[in-house]
């Protein structure tokens, strides 16, 4: 089955506590992108990544790191993380080619920074 | 830059009837792409339609069809038909084609009453 899939779903942390949400999808996808959903604001993108050792900032990357040594897996990762950053986060992939190729989701990461 | 605008924070509806979700947009660019996704209380974003701003009919996917009015910068949803699963989160959002950025709007959640 083509997915995206996000580990861990649900974390709790304290503020400082270094972390990383995993993502990988298995379509052989190009493109992947990080994005933070807060209630009145949308989806808003932290990085995305164009290819393999390929990535750029988004709208709010601050206080995020990405990279990309696979195709398959863009991890997320919080080296000091803040009460500002709990959020609910998804990871995305779509291929490059076809402009109408929609973004394909993951079921999204619930983080509680306190 | 580009914006998407949902001025609509909450939408009520009657099951069997139909419903229109207001989506404007912002950019200019000539060429981009246009997508509504769904987002249930489960939370995971399900994609529904697509259009591209050089498409000359209307998108449509089942009981979802967007009125897409390329002069007024407008891409509503419309959905025929309601019914309870129908009620959720929706995002309109739009794609650029430089960078494939997805802009997001702030989302209308949709209530059907039965």
């Amino acid at each position: 089955e083509a997915q995206v899939t996000q580990n861990p779903r649900y974390l709790i942390t304290v503020t400082g506590k270094k972390l990383t949400v995993t993502c990988s999808q298995n379509m052989n996808h190009e493109y992947m992108s990080w994005y933070r959903q807060d209630p009145g604001l949308g989806l808003r993108q932290i990085y995305y990544s164009m290819n393999v050792e390929v990535t750029d900032k988004g709208d709010v990357p601050e206080g995020y790191k990405v990279s990309r040594k696979e195709k398959r897996n863009f991890p997320l990762i919080l080296e000091s993380p803040s009460p500002n950053q709990t959020s609910l986060y998804f990871c995305a992939s779509r291929p490059l080619e076809g402009g109408g190729q929609p973004q394909h989701f993951g079921d999204g990461t619930r983080l509680s920074i306190l | 830059a580009q914006k998407i605008t949902q001025t609509q924070p909450g939408m009520f509806v009657q099951e069997k009837e139909a419903v229109t979700l207001d989506c404007t947009y912002d950019t200019s660019d000539q060429s981009y792409g246009l997508f509504w996704y769904k987002q249930p209380s489960s939370g995971e974003m399900i994609f529904l339609i697509y259009q591209g701003s050089y498409d000359e009919q209307n998108a449509t996917e089942g009981r979802y069809s967007l009125n897409f009015q390329k002069a007024r910068k407008s891409a509503n949803l419309v959905i025929s038909a309601s019914q309870l699963g129908d009620s959720a989160m929706y995002f309109c959002a739009m794609r650029d084609t430089s960078y494939g950025k997805l802009t997001f709007g702030q989302g209308t959640i949709l209530t059907v009453h039965p």
